[in-house]
């Protein structure tokens, strides 16, 4: 059975704060997610890693791949209030079938 | 513009009342898909189809039905709905080609 694991599941930070979110899988997929979503809303792409070693950045959002070690890790780098959100990975398994982690509610607290 | 469209937004029905969540695309994608959400579980797989008239069970399937009759549809059928279907239900869509998913903007459905 495919599991996608992210942790923590919350996580509580003070502004201007580095933590990194993990995010391990259980088969082989070179093609992960990562997405945010605010309360009530829809789900936002973030990053889209289509490789092995694969780093992507978006401000003080970073995401890299590691497809040997089936992990992946969303690092924040000085957190502001403005990244408060739930975040979710997910790994694309083949034709439609994208399999979420349980999500990481971030909380940035000033 | 591109989008995944699902009506209704909010649905409050009754138990066994039968019950349709249409989802559309409009970027000509294979791949669609649905999702529950429920608070401390994530987004769990309801469905998905590779193509038209080709489709396949998520994780929980029970008590949903889904055709692809078309492309562009993808619709969600509760036949005898019940309280624990109460959720935040998304539809999505992608390509092979396409490198991301697109997601609707959810429908939430209380099942009373």
């Amino acid at each position: 059975e495919l599991k996608v694991e992210q942790n923590p599941l919350f996580l509580s930070m003070q502004e201007g704060k580095n933590y990194t979110i993990y995010c391990n899988y259980s088969t082989t997929s070179d093609r992960l997610y990562w997405y945010r979503q605010d309360p009530g809303k829809s789900l936002e792409s973030l990053f889209v890693l289509l490789s092995n070693g694969a780093v992507k950045q978006e401000g003080r959002l970073m995401a890299s791949l590691d497809t040997k070690a089936r992990l992946s890790t969303l690092h924040i780098t000085a957190a502001v209030h403005d990244l408060s959100a739930t975040y979710f990975c997910a790994v694309d398994i083949s034709q439609g079938n994208l399999i979420f982690g349980k999500g990481t509610k971030l909380s940035v607290k000033p | 513009e591109a989008q995944v469209t699902q009506n209704p937004r909010y649905l409050i029905t009754v138990t066994g009342k039968k019950l349709t969540v249409t989802c559309s695309q409009n970027m000509n994608h294979e791949y669609m898909s649905w999702y529950r959400q429920d608070p401390g579980l994530g987004l769990r797989q309801i469905y998905y189809s590779m193509n038209v008239e080709v489709t396949d069970k998520g994780d929980v399937p029970e008590g949903y039905k889904v055709s692809r009759k078309e492309k562009r549809n993808f619709p969600l059928i509760l036949e005898s709905p019940s309280p624990n279907q109460t959720s935040l239900y998304f539809c999505a869509s992608s390509s092979w080609s396409d490198y991301g998913y697109t997601f609707g903007s959810g429908t939430r459905l209380t099942v009373v």
